[in-house]
């Protein structure tokens, strides 16, 4: 089975910020990962296929990157509305989510 | 535009069975895969399986084989879930999301509103 480790399970940042979240994935998943946004009473919002597409009508400030065997969300630049919970998902070998990131202020 | 609107929140006694409701419209419904997740309280998204609406195939986590089943009806554009055999922690938020095709894997890009089950004697 693939294992999902995300990192951090919470972080607090501010409005403007920059924020990072990592996902690794063991055995590797290549360009398969995915990742969502998850808002309290909402479905979850799909932001990033496939390690770095953009999905259609997701703000250009979230952008997805890989570096070795770590995949990462990037936020340029934190709007008030992105105050959530992240998560990653590999798609490489059936599916499996990351335990999910809070970001809170 | 696609749509997938779920059944309302039920409340089950241990034991029973519980079935979710996922109609959708505004896409080619035999066209993607309809992915079933859920969330129990405080915890994260667990993947629950999917369903091929064009062949019936379904596909799912072992955890819950044996216990789930996974449905569609063409005709009406809606897919069913069923679970039984019910346990306390199995109350949890359902959703239903439609499977986008990327190369030879996907990703969840529509999503229902989500359906409570709470499994409470």
């Amino acid at each position: 089975d693939i294992q999902m480790t995300q990192s951090p399970s919470s972080l607090s940042a501010s409005v403007g910020d920059r924020v990072t979240i990592t996902c690794r994935a063991t055995p590797t998943v290549y360009k398969y990962l995915n990742w969502y946004q998850h808002k309290p009473g909402q479905a979850p919002r799909l932001l990033i296929y496939a390690t770095f597409n953009l999905q259609s009508g997701v703000p250009s400030r979230f952008s997805g990157s890989k570096s070795g065997t770590d995949y990462i969300l990037t936020i340029s630049s934190l709007q008030p509305e992105d105050f959530a919970t992240y998560y990653c998902q590999q798609s490489y070998s059936a599916w499996t989510f990351g335990q999910g990131t809070r970001l809170e202020i | 535009q696609v749509q997938l609107v779920q059944s309302a929140a039920e409340v089950k006694k241990p034991g029973a069975s519980m079935k979710v409701t996922c109609k959708t419209s505004g896409y080619t419904f035999s066209g993607h895969y309809i992915q079933w997740v859920r969330q129990a309280p405080g915890k994260g998204l667990e993947w629950m399986g999917w369903i091929s609406p064009n062949s019936g195939v379904t596909h799912y986590v072992e955890k819950f084989q044996g216990r789930v089943t996974m449905t569609t009806d063409t005709s009406i554009r809606t897919a069913y879930m069923e679970l039984s055999s019910l346990t306390t922690d199995d109350t949890a938020v359902y959703y239903c999301a439609r499977q986008n095709h990327y190369e030879s894997s996907g990703y969840f890009d529509f999503w229902g509103q989500g359906t409570l089950i709470t499994v409470s004697s």
